[in-house]
């Protein structure tokens, strides 16, 4: 069983468009992320939820939507795409807040837009 | 507002040979400390972390880094590497503050040439 899945893997669309990644996490962690890994690998954090209620939210473009149904499930939504959202998105969960968790991620979906 | 940089941006060693990737932070509180390993076309696996007591953490596959607070480092080494030690190395610290935040270094591509 994939603790950490996101779909879709890849996603390849054109600049206006919106699109969906979902993320399911089966471990029973409290806390969900979103990280955005650019070109050049670099890693940065998106958003986090803890139990449904967003506690981080990076400067991040409001065409970025996040949603959390569960504390299963964490969502992301993006309105508009432009082509510098092109990137590998990268889901993760955590047993705690408070530094205390290592984080598990899922295997990313990687998006390209044209 | 922390940071983390990594110094190696790209290593190459050939099989056998000790590794040490460079691992600096910034910040003057409390910290925990991880180094997450990215195989090819896979996720991020957590390697190993520090959170206190022994600076001296061993991690999995052989992996140990040295958490020295007076450089404000966390270098990570292995003594001997493999051919499937190729992959991307990141650094990551948190504040151990209420929202887990981690912030990752840029990343240490290692080629390890059989």
């Amino acid at each position: 069983d994939t603790a950490v899945s996101q779909t879709p893997k890849y996603l390849v669309t054109q600049m206006g468009n919106d699109k969906s990644i979902k993320c399911e996490q089966n471990l029973g962690h409290d806390t969900m992320y979103w990280y955005k890994q650019d070109s050049k690998k670099f890693l940065k954090i998106m958003f986090s939820y803890n139990n449904k209620e967003l506690i981080i939210n990076e400067t991040v473009p409001n065409r970025f939507s996040p949603k959390s149904p569960d504390k299963a499930h964490l969502n992301l939504h993006i309105n508009s795409l432009e082509l510098g959202d092109s990137a590998v998105y990268f889901c993760a969960s955590s047993q705690a807040t408070g530094g205390a968790g290592e984080l598990f991620f899922g295997e990313g979906s990687r998006l390209t837009v044209l | 507002a922390q940071s983390v940089s990594q110094h190696n941006h790209h290593v190459i060693l050939s099989e056998a040979a000790s590794l040490e990737l460079g691992c600096n932070y910034s910040y003057g509180g409390t910290v925990n400390l991880f180094w997450y390993v990215q195989y090819p076309g896979q996720h991020l696996q957590l390697l190993l972390k520090y959170f206190s007591g022994d600076p001296l953490v061993k991690g999995i596959k052989g992996f140990e880094a040295e958490f020295i607070k007076s450089k404000f480092s966390f270098n990570l080494r292995k003594p001997s590497v493999q051919w499937s030690d190729t992959a991307e190395y990141f650094c990551a610290v948190n504040d151990g503050g209420a929202t887990n935040k981690l912030i990752f270094g840029t990343g240490t591509l290692l080629a390890v040439q059989p």
